[in-house]
């Protein structure tokens, strides 16, 4: 059954370091997505991707988030200036008409 | 309460007991979604309902929804102990597009702790 790979699966890192979380989608989906999950709450919409823009975004991705898709097959989250509280579980997920699949998300700590 | 709301927040039972999760929701959907959460695990997506279905069956799994009361449910028939673990709802709202899929944010809501002791 096709996966949602993301890598790393942790990742530790100083605050005020950038990150870059990855994630290969389903190769014949079209819309991506990022999510966060704090330790303990619900899980949060950060982004939508589609048609290589985003098609919508959360109050939570401000300015220090970014999302891309470098290449036919990877899809990205930067976080420019990490702060503590985006310690989280961060997932990816794409979709189809079918559903959505989730990766099993990358585990950021910030120190 | 929010969009996406549980009930119970948690839940214990033995082993080959049903097990039942409500969810509740303020906006209208396109459709609602469960997925499961084995303890600081992936999402594992369980069984989607569109907005104009009524119920859903997928093995053990069976799903209704009402969107007059905006609240659905998920039972869990015959649990084991592998079924241990966080359960979410989730909904989909936004411009519909094809199949009652927007395409859009899923909302989730906190979600239900199933314990199943062996």
């Amino acid at each position: 059954e096709p996966e949602v790979t993301q890598t790393p699966s942790h990742q530790v890192t100083q605050m005020g370091q950038e990150v870059i979380l990855r994630c290969v989608p389903i190769s014949n989906h079209l819309y991506f997505y990022w999510y966060r999950q704090i330790l303990g709450q619900k899980v949060e919409f950060l982004v939508s991707f589609y048609n290589n823009e985003i098609s919508e975004k959360s109050e939570i991705f401000d300015d220090q988030f970014s999302v891309e898709r470098p290449d036919g097959s990877n899809f990205t989250l930067k976080i420019r200036s990490t702060k503590l509280e985006d310690s989280a579980m961060y997932f990816c997920a794409s979709s189809s008409s079918y559903g959505y699949t989730f990766g099993s998300g990358t585990r950021l700590t910030v120190v | 309460s929010q969009q996406g709301e549980e009930d119970p927040q948690a839940l214990s039972i033995q082993e080959g007991e049903n097990a039942t999760m409500n969810c509740s929701y303020k906006t209208s959907i396109n459709n609602l979604q469960w997925y499961r959460q084995n303890s600081g695990r992936g999402l594992v997506h369980l069984i989607l309902i569109r907005s104009n279905e009524r119920e859903k069956h997928s093995g053990r799994l069976r799903v209704t929804l009402d969107t007059s009361k905006k609240s659905s449910s998920l039972l869990i028939t015959a649990s084991r102990a592998a079924d241990t673990a966080s359960y979410f709802c989730a909904t989909e709202g936004g411009p519909l597009k094809t199949g009652g899929t927007s395409y859009g944010k899923l909302t989730f809501g906190q979600g239900t702790i199933l314990t199943v002791h062996p």
